[in-house]
């Protein structure tokens, strides 16, 4: 998935502890996007921001706040990270017309214990 | 919610071509059908999409049905690396959010 990278790819966390995970493109993409994966399930939108300094509410949002300070990068941060949010996390870029399909990271795999 | 809805599996012998069916009835005229698929926990991986025309490129075929309340993902020639989950998605037109239902897990088996 050349062109998008989140780090880190692997972190352990415990109950009440903060982190930010990160997702830098090279696409020049205004549109990127937070998704969380869970065992078995399909992907659910965090947020998102369709350009810089903008960002919206996806499906499951409660927990989670961003940033888009700049165009190539995309913060997600957990303020008290809570067992409930172990997960695969995945950052995905896209450009701004219908047709421009988007282009995901690598994942970070979170567990909070 | 996903506008979607897929068969949870499908099995496939390897060297035939996989037909992975979609419904998507409530699409809007100017909503797009994309299809990604994931191999084990790796981030998507898109395949194809369309509008209303069928689409082909180098990994797969699109048929779009006349009236867009269903399309089928062709693979032509299925190999053992093309098992995964295949997730059919109508691109929503806010945001360009791709809102994921619970996809195909296409097994291709010797």
């Amino acid at each position: 998935n050349a062109g998008v990278t989140q780090t880190p790819k692997f972190r352990v966390l415990k109950t009440g502890q903060s982190m930010t995970l990160l997702c830098a493109q090279d696409m020049n993409h205004e549109y990127m996007y937070w998704y969380r994966q869970d065992p078995g399930m399909g992907l659910r939108l965090i947020h998102y921001s369709v350009g810089e300094g903008t960002t919206a509410k996806g499906e499951v949002p409660d927990g989670y706040n961003v940033s888009r300070l700049k165009k190539q990068n995309f913060l997600l941060g957990l303020e008290s990270a809570a067992p409930s949010q172990t997960s695969v996390y995945f950052c995905a870029v896209g450009g701004i017309y219908s047709n421009q399909p988007q282009h995901f990271g690598d994942g970070t795999r979170l567990s909070i214990l | 919610d996903a506008k979607t809805t897929q068969p949870p599996s499908m099995d496939c012998a390897e060297g035939r071509a996989a037909n992975l069916p979609c419904n998507h009835s409530t699409i809007s005229g100017n909503e797009y059908v994309y299809w990604y698929r994931q191999i084990h926990s790796q981030g998507p991986q898109y395949i194809i999409h369309g509008l209303k025309n069928n689409e082909t490129n180098e990994m797969a075929s699109l048929i779009i049905t006349e009236d867009r309340k269903s399309s089928t993902l062709i693979l032509p020639h299925a190999t053992l690396r093309d098992t995964a989950v295949y997730y059919c998605i109508v691109r929503d037109n806010q945001g360009g959010k791709l809102i994921f239902g619970q996809g195909t897990e296409l097994s291709v088996k010797p």
